[in-house]
């Protein structure tokens, strides 16, 4: 069974930066595809990006790219996501979230229970 | 604007059935499988079907989904208050190089 155990909620100001963690259990990061989604509040669920372990390559939603850099921490099994040049429109409850195995097309079986994140002045 | 086109909302009584429907495209619901995911309020998603009709453990065979074409659907019967949720769709879509896209969201009533 995996497990995945997000850090805690973050404010942050406009144009800073915040890095979300996920711990993973049960498995090790090497034999899952971690993914990241994001709601934003009263809103749906919206992708983006994840591990494909295919190409060995993290593959970013189109909307986040040059802002989002998902890594990972094979050592501690934590995947880490970090967003940039932060604004309002992306405070948000951030999410990870992956099969119980290494591999792109495969449904998103397993969440972590997501962190919040404040974009303020 | 979610690649996906789900109604907003849904509602029905008690022992009902309803269904939900998400439409896409032949590059994303008419090439690849379909997931449905339950998010219950305030907490995250759970994923309730996926390759179009296959249910995970543990998820009551109250819930089925299916697959026509560039349409997908998911049906709930005998409709439990529980059962009150939002539920999106997903799909893989091949024209975003195998990007995950999901549907706006239906937000499910029971009466």
């Amino acid at each position: 069974q995996v497990q995945l155990v997000q850090s805690g909620a973050e404010v942050k100001k406009p144009g800073a930066s915040v890095k979300v963690s996920c711990k993973v259990s049960g498995y090790t990061l090497t034999e899952l595809s971690m993914h990241w989604v994001r709601q934003a509040p009263g809103k749906g669920l919206e992708w983006m990006g994840g591990f494909d372990p295919e190409d060995g390559e993290t593959i970013y939603a189109q909307k986040f790219q040059g802002r989002v850099t998902m890594t990972e921490d094979t050592s501690t099994d934590t995947a880490y996501m970090e967003l940039s040049s932060l604004r309002s429109e992306d405070t948000a409850v951030y999410y990870c979230a992956t099969p119980p195995r290494s591999g792109w097309y495969y449904p998103l079986d397993y969440w972590g229970q997501g962190t919040l994140v404040t974009v303020s002045s | 604007q979610s690649v996906l086109t789900q109604p907003p909302s849904a509602s029905g009584t008690p022992g009902q059935r309803v269904t939900i429907s998400c439409s896409g495209s032949s590059s994303n619901i008419g090439s690849n499988t379909v997931n449905w995911y339950q998010q219950l309020p305030g907490t995250a998603p759970k994923l309730l079907i996926y390759s179009n009709n296959q249910r995970p453990s543990g998820v009551p065979d109250r819930f089925s989904g299916s697959k026509s074409g560039t349409s997908a659907s998911l049906a709930i019967s005998g409709l439990q208050s529980e059962d009150e949720a939002d539920y999106y769709c997903a799909a893989w879509d091949d024209s975003l190089n195998g990007h995950v896209v999901f549907g706006g969201g239906t937000k499910l009533t029971v009466l």
